[in-house]
């Protein structure tokens, strides 16, 4: 079976100060990989994703993640935050049996401080 | 393009009610999805359609059915509210095609079930 962790539920950090929100999953297939960012009271939104080749990928708003086959992490992360970054990110996993199934991690509420 | 819209926004049902949410995309894309968002529980999958005229259980389908009847429009339908079923609703859609894996995501639904 496949799953995802994300194995930090909260993270506070102040204004430009790095960041970095962990996310580890497990499958014994192919996976395609994905980071998306909830704003308060809206749908999610793609941040960036990992489908093949670099293993560093990079998003929006400066986000980058590095995918590691042999630890099975996708780990999120932001040289400088800024304010508005404070949201909610899930990590996910998109794998193909009988059509494409994404599983979503917890989710991790990175909370931006003055 | 208006991407994927969900109707209604926000809903109070008592228990053992229906309702029928609704959502719309307009970009063609093949797979189409529900969700329930409980806090701390990330996404979870409800059902799923992977074309018009098809659909599929996903990890939380108990006392919901669906139905996708033209290629744009997914219906989500509860026969029987119970307050268990209180969540936030997400409506999703994805282009399997072209190597694009990314799936776009609705405003959501706020259902409560009292």
């Amino acid at each position: 079976a496949q799953s995802v962790t994300q194995l930090d539920s909260q993270v506070p950090v102040f204004e430009e100060a790095p960041v970095e929100l962990r996310c580890n999953y497990s499958s014994s297939v192919s996976v395609y990989l994905f980071w998306y960012v909830q704003y308060p009271n809206q749908g999610l939104q793609l941040l960036l994703k990992y489908l093949s080749g670099s293993t560093l990928v990079k998003g929006i708003n400066g986000f980058e993640a590095e995918f590691n086959k042999s630890q099975t992490s996708f780990h999120l992360r932001k040289p400088s935050v800024h304010i508005s970054d404070t949201a909610e990110y899930f990590c996910a996993v998109t794998i193909q049996t009988g059509g494409f199934k994404t599983i979503f991690g917890a989710g991790t509420r990175l909370f931006v401080k003055a | 393009n208006a991407g994927v819209t969900q109707t209604p926004k926000f809903r109070v049902l008592k228990t053992g009610q229906s309702m029928t949410l609704l959502c719309a995309q307009d970009m063609n894309h093949e797979y189409m999805y529900w969700y329930r968002q409980d806090p701390g529980m990330g996404l979870r999958l409800i059902h799923y359609s992977v074309g018009e005229g098809t659909t599929a259980k996903g990890e939380v389908p108990d006392g919901y059915n669906v139905s996708r009847l033209k290629k744009q429009n997914f219906l989500l339908g509860l026969e029987s509210a119970a307050p268990s079923q209180t969540s936030v609703y997400f409506c999703a859609s994805t282009k399997t095609r072209q190597g694009s894996y990314e799936q776009y995501f609705g405003p959501g639904t706020r259902l409560t079930v009292t």
